[in-house]
């Protein structure tokens, strides 16, 4: 299976920073990868496929990039409903597999 | 507006079975591709099972091959996953998620069902 490696595990912003989370594979996976956003208690959100296309309805504070085997999600401008948990996800290689996410807080 | 509904969650006994449903609307089932994926509390999200449109094709996640089977029923809308031989280890919440095959994701997501094996 394709490992999938998250970085930060949880990191802490202020409103209005700009974040980035880094997804890296054990493969080269070209641009088949995801991000999505999981509100406690809620179920996951797509917010960005094909490596850095978005998701109609996403705000184009999300932004994605990479190819091959490092991939990043940035948060342009931090707001209070993008405290979540962020999980990258690969589909190049069967089976799909996810990254362990990253807790996005408010400082 | 899409709409995918899981039900059939519950607490069972080691060893016993459940099936889960996942009723869909707000689009044309059986026009895609569908798969069901686990979280167990606290944790990450492991994909399960897919299937394919037709339901000719299935697909399991190893720690379930044998014990699990994804099936459909297209003029009722409707996805299952029967659960036979249930561990400990598969108490997650378990959504249904409708699939994207051109592009590789999981586009929309059900509210998930809770399943706990325990004595």
């Amino acid at each position: 299976d394709v490992q999938m490696t998250q970085s930060p595990s949880s990191v802490s912003a202020s409103v209005g920073d700009r974040v980035t989370i880094t997804c890296r594979t054990s493969q080269s996976i070209s641009s088949w990868l995801a991000w999505y956003q999981q509100k406690p208690g809620k179920a996951p959100k797509l917010l960005i496929y094909a490596a850095s296309s978005l998701q109609s309805g996403v705000p184009s504070r999300f932004s994605g990039s990479g190819s091959g085997t490092g991939f990043t999600l940035t948060i342009s401008s931090l707001q209070p409903e993008d405290v979540a948990t962020y999980y990258c996800q690969q589909a190049n290689i069967f089976p799909p597999t996810f990254g362990g996410g990253t807790n996005v807080e408010i400082k | 507006e899409v709409q995918l509904v899981e039900s059939g969650g519950g607490l069972v006994q080691p060893g016993g079975s459940l099936r889960l449903s996942c009723a869909a609307s707000g689009f044309t089932f059986s026009d895609y591709e569908m798969n069901w994926v686990r979280q167990a509390p606290g944790k990450g999200l492991d994909w399960v099972s897919y299937i394919s449109i037709s339901g000719n094709t299935e697909y399991y996640a190893g720690s379930v091959e044998g014990r699990f089977t994804i099936y459909r029923d297209n003029a009722k809308n409707s996805l299952y996953l029967q659960m036979n031989s249930l561990r400990a280890e598969d108490t997650a919440v378990y959504y249904c998620a409708r699939y994207s095959g051109s592009r590789g994701d999981f586009t929309y997501w059900g509210q998930g069902t809770l399943v706990t094996v325990s004595s």
